[in-house]
């Protein structure tokens, strides 16, 4: 069963800081890799679709990789802003696109 | 991008009352939508695969005549918690894929449902 594993589970920084957020999964099986961001009491936003043949994907002061085979992935955010405090969530698809894991989630605070 | 949207936002409920959760995708068909749950300060859990014209397919250890799902038409899937019990209160949320697959196999999810069961 895949699973997947989101470190560290908190995180706060100053803003301005550059960070990076991890997300690991057991099986590299995988579709895709989707990053979200949820805040509190909210459902899930959209930040970056990784599909398992590309490396990255980059949107404004966000940029996501993924490494397949080490079944790795990372977040990174450029001069973090107090509206980007959020918990991250990270999610892997399955190749018949009948499951979505997600990890545990990473809380940041970014402060001002 | 594609909008997904759930009814209500908010419930609270009496102890053994049933509550009904809409999750409708309002500019796309979507031939499976996905039901999670999520407890505070936890991820989501997926509940069950809702499949249109069909049996939803449910996760192991979610009982399926608790947790009643409907998907009769392409935009619309429900949740309904029958009996809900105070152990039942939680964030549901739903996911919806597009039927005219984004090739991407991108997911988009509603706004979620916070249920209280007094």
């Amino acid at each position: 069963k895949q699973e997947v594993t989101q470190i560290p589970a908190a995180l706060s920084v100053p803003e301005g800081e550059n960070l990076v957020l991890n997300c690991s999964f057991t099986d590299s099986a995988i579709y895709n890799l989707q990053w979200f961001r949820q805040d509190p009491g909210k459902g899930l936003t959209s930040l970056l679709l990784i599909q398992s043949s590309q490396r990255e994907q980059t949107s404004g002061r966000l940029n996501a990789s993924l490494d397949k085979s080490s079944g790795r992935s990372t977040l990174y955010i450029a001069a973090s802003q107090p509206g980007d405090s959020a918990t991250y969530l990270c999610a892997v698809s399955s190749y018949n696109f009948n499951k979505f894991y997600f990890g545990s989630g990473t809380k940041l605070n970014v402060k001002p | 991008g594609a909008v997904v949207s759930q009814h209500p936002s908010r419930v609270i409920c009496k102890s053994g009352t049933s509550v009904k959760i809409e999750c409708r995708s309002l500019d796309f068909q979507a031939t499976t939508m996905f039901w999670y749950r999520q407890f505070p300060k936890q991820s989501l859990m997926l509940m069950a695969t809702s499949n249109e014209g069909s049996k939803a397919t449910y996760e192991q250890g979610v009982e399926k005549d608790k947790f009643l799902i409907n998907h009769a038409s392409l935009t619309l899937s429900t949740l309904t918690v029958t009996s809900a019990h105070p152990e039942d209160s939680s964030f549901y949320i739903c996911s919806a894929r597009p039927t005219q697959n984004s090739p991407t196999g991108e997911l988009f999810f509603g706004e979620g449902s916070r249920l209280t069961v007094l």
